[in-house]
């Protein structure tokens, strides 16, 4: 069975740093480009960062540019998300999903680790 | 970037009616849309994808057409589970985006 399960998400002040993983099992994690897509409270889903098979090539949403780094580590079958420079509108649950190629589809999904960033 | 919109955004209809959910994108995004499940308090589920394939064991009663801009998601027979925000999303353009999700409520 495919799993996902994202950890690292807390409570974390205004300007903070904060680590989420996502540990994948159930298939060929090195075989696939993985991403993180976050959901505020009551709101719909954005999506935040993707990184290659090899983790060669990351791309990030405008919002997260230079204060958010995605990597992997493929022997671990780890997926990372290091923030920094925390600000209240980062404040979502973190999702950590997976495509067969750079433009697939979101499937299947983490149950999410929430992140909430105080003032 | 693409922007996505979704109507209604509430429907609120009873155990064997039909919902028809509609996803409209700002610009084409040929067949490169999907439709997600996200159930109370769950995480999102892969409903459909390249705009009228269901997923791995999506019941039959889900089906979904459209091409270009205009998109349809049809709930042929609502059942008591099927209470849930429905999103859509495009990925025929970088970022990917989704839509603001309609709300499906059993009466």
């Amino acid at each position: 069975e495919v799993q996902l399960v994202e950890s690292g998400g807390g409570l974390v002040q205004s300007g903070g740093s904060l680590r989420l993983s996502c540990a994948a099992s159930g298939f060929t994690f090195s075989s696939y480009w993985m991403h993180w897509v976050r959901q505020a409270p009551g709101k719909g889903l954005v999506w935040v960062s993707r990184i290659n098979s090899d983790g060669s090539s990351p791309t990030y949403a405008d919002s997260v540019k230079g204060r958010f780094t995605i990597s992997r580590d493929n022997a671990k079958n780890t997926l990372y998300l290091q923030m920094n420079s925390l600000r209240a509108d980062d404040t979502a649950v973190y999702y950590c999903t997976r495509t067969m190629n750079p433009g697939g589809w979101f499937d299947p999904w983490g149950q999410g680790t929430l992140v909430t960033v105080s003032s | 970037e693409i922007v996505l919109t979704q109507s209604p955004a509430t429907l609120s209809l009873s155990p064997g009616d039909r919902a028809t959910l509609s996803c409209r994108t700002s610009q084409s995004v040929g067949s490169y849309l999907a439709w997600y499940q996200q159930k109370p308090g769950q995480t999102p589920r892969l409903l459909i994808y390249d705009a009228s394939n269901r997923a791995t064991g999506i019941p039959a009663r889900f089906s979904a057409s459209g091409a270009g801009t205009d998109f349809t998601l049809t709930i042929s027979s609502l059942e008591p589970e099927d209470t849930a925000l429905y999103y859509c999303q495009q990925r025929n353009d970088w970022p990917p985006t989704f839509g603001p999700g309609t709300k499906v409520e059993i009466k």
